[in-house]
């Protein structure tokens, strides 16, 4: 069975700083998404992010950045020049291609300090 | 505006009683999804349906039930049989022909008493 793992329930990053967030997952499929997630504090889901598996180059939209390793299964979200608006909790999650479902991590709480 | 719509956004039960959350999308999506969220555990896929009249179960089906009617709306039901249905549930909606990217609702608070 598919799994996605955060291993960092909370992190913590100054103002203006760059973090990233890490997340392994699981899969035999050799085809697939990845995808990240925001919760802002309203609890509206957006999507930030998302990467094909069979793309070698790691998306970009703006300051957030995936660092993509298929080999290793990993897939950790950089974010550049971190704002107050950042501040949110993050999901990274997995859909392989053929399928609709779509599995979540159980998320990172990533606090922005001033 | 094309978005999806969740109601009420805070609901209150006593126990025993069945309640009935609200989920209605018009951005033509075929593939319709129900979680669950508590603190500590992510997001749990409640049912999910890809089509009219037709839905699955998801990983903690027990104690809810679902009706896919029309294609614009998914309304989830949380039935006395649900031991803890205290949590925050979200609706989402996407494309069929997997994966795309799925839009959530607001969600809607659910407190039993």
């Amino acid at each position: 069975a598919q799994t996605v793992t955060q291993s960092q329930p909370e992190m913590s990053v100054q103002e203006a700083e760059t973090v990233t967030l890490s997340c392994t997952y699981d899969t035999s499929e050799s085809d697939y998404y990845l995808f990240w997630y925001k919760q802002p504090p309203s609890r509206q889901m957006i999507l930030v992010i998302r990467q094909e598996a069979y793309k070698q180059q790691n998306a970009t939209e703006n300051r957030f950045s995936v660092n993509f390793q298929k080999a290793a299964k990993s897939f950790s979200l950089k974010i550049s020049d971190s704002q107050l608006g950042d501040a949110a909790m993050y999901f990274c999650a997995y859909s392989a291609t053929r399928d609709d479902k779509i599995i979540f991590g159980k998320g990172t709480r990533l606090h922005i300090l001033p | 505006d094309g978005g999806i719509t969740q109601s009420p956004k805070y609901l209150f039960r006593k126990e025993g009683q069945n309640v009935t959350l609200s989920c209605e999308q018009n951005l033509n999506h075929d593939a319709m999804y129900w979680y669950r969220q508590d603190p500590g555990q992510g997001l749990r896929l409640i049912y999910y349906s890809q089509i009219v009249n037709d839905f699955q179960k998801g990983d903690i089906a027990e104690g809810y039930s679902v009706s896919r009617e029309k294609k614009e709306s998914f309304p989830l039901t949380v039935t006395s049989a649900q031991k803890n249905p205290t949590a925050f549930y979200l609706c989402a909606s996407s494309m069929r022909g997997g994966p795309n990217e799925q839009f959530f609702g607001p969600g809607t608070r659910l407190t039993v008493l």
